[in-house]
């Protein structure tokens, strides 16, 4: 089954560091850029960045630029979303999402998510 | 950045009949060199991630329904949901992938009257 299963729910406290994962199953893992996107409490969609797991390059939007860290480890088809210190303005959903490839051309709607995982940051 | 703005809010449709949501963007999503418009459409049911529906504003993604459709040019988009069904209960958003960032609108709730 081709899927993106991200890990689970996190509690966490301002100041704390924390990476979460999305873990790409089913298809050529390297051949799709994924993004990864926030969605607040009762909010929309908000873009963060997207990372090429072929290279390793992220591309962040400039609103997140500087306060997250994309990754990726091909050998275990894992993409992650790291912060340094929370904050709790970061409590939200964040999903991940494969970018469209058809074999030639990388698009940048989004044809796969992962489930989801709630982010807590609260004293 | 690209605002992209949804209208309405929220929408309350029977069911059977058809609902329109709106999606207009701060510039021109149209690209000349290849005559496409770079807008997709996504539902969103309660507690579940984002699946999509429509790109290249009209595309309709492999196993969608074809009640659902995308139309529009440059900066005025429409998705329609003819014959509205139960299971279409969700919230609809729009995004751009003209330019990064890539931005949604802020997602149309559809109920049932």
């Amino acid at each position: 089954e081709v899927q993106l299963v991200q890990s689970g729910a996190e509690m966490k406290k301002p100041g704390e560091s924390l990476r979460i994962s999305c873990q790409g199953s089913g298809y050529s893992f390297s051949s799709h850029w994924i993004s990864w996107v926030r969605q607040m409490p009762g909010k929309g969609l908000e873009w963060m960045g997207r990372i090429d797991p072929i290279d390793s390059y992220a591309h962040y939007s400039p609103s997140f630029q500087g306060h997250v860290t994309m990754s990726v480890d091909k050998s275990t088809s894992n993409v992650y979303l790291q912060w340094s210190s929370l904050k709790a303005s970061d409590t939200a959903i964040y999903f991940c999402a494969r970018h469209f490839y058809d074999g030639t051309e990388t698009e940048n709607w989004f044809d796969l998510w992962g489930q989801g995982t709630l982010v807590s940051v609260s004293s | 950045d690209i605002v992209m703005t949804q209208s309405p809010d929220s929408l309350t449709v029977s069911l059977g009949e058809r609902a329109t949501i709106n999606c207009k963007s701060s510039q021109s999503l149209f690209y000349s060199s290849n005559n496409k418009n770079y807008l997709a459409w996504y539902q969103q049911k309660p507690g579940q991630p984002p699946k999509l529906l429509i790109y290249w504003a009209s595309s309709r993604e492999s196993g969608v329904p074809d009640r659902f459709s995308g139309s529009g040019s440059g900066t005025d988009f429409t998705l329609t949901i003819s014959r509205l069904q139960a299971e279409d209960v969700a919230s609809y958003s729009c995004q751009q992938y003209y330019a990064s960032p890539y931005t949604f609108g802020q997602g149309t709730k559809l109920e049932i009257k």
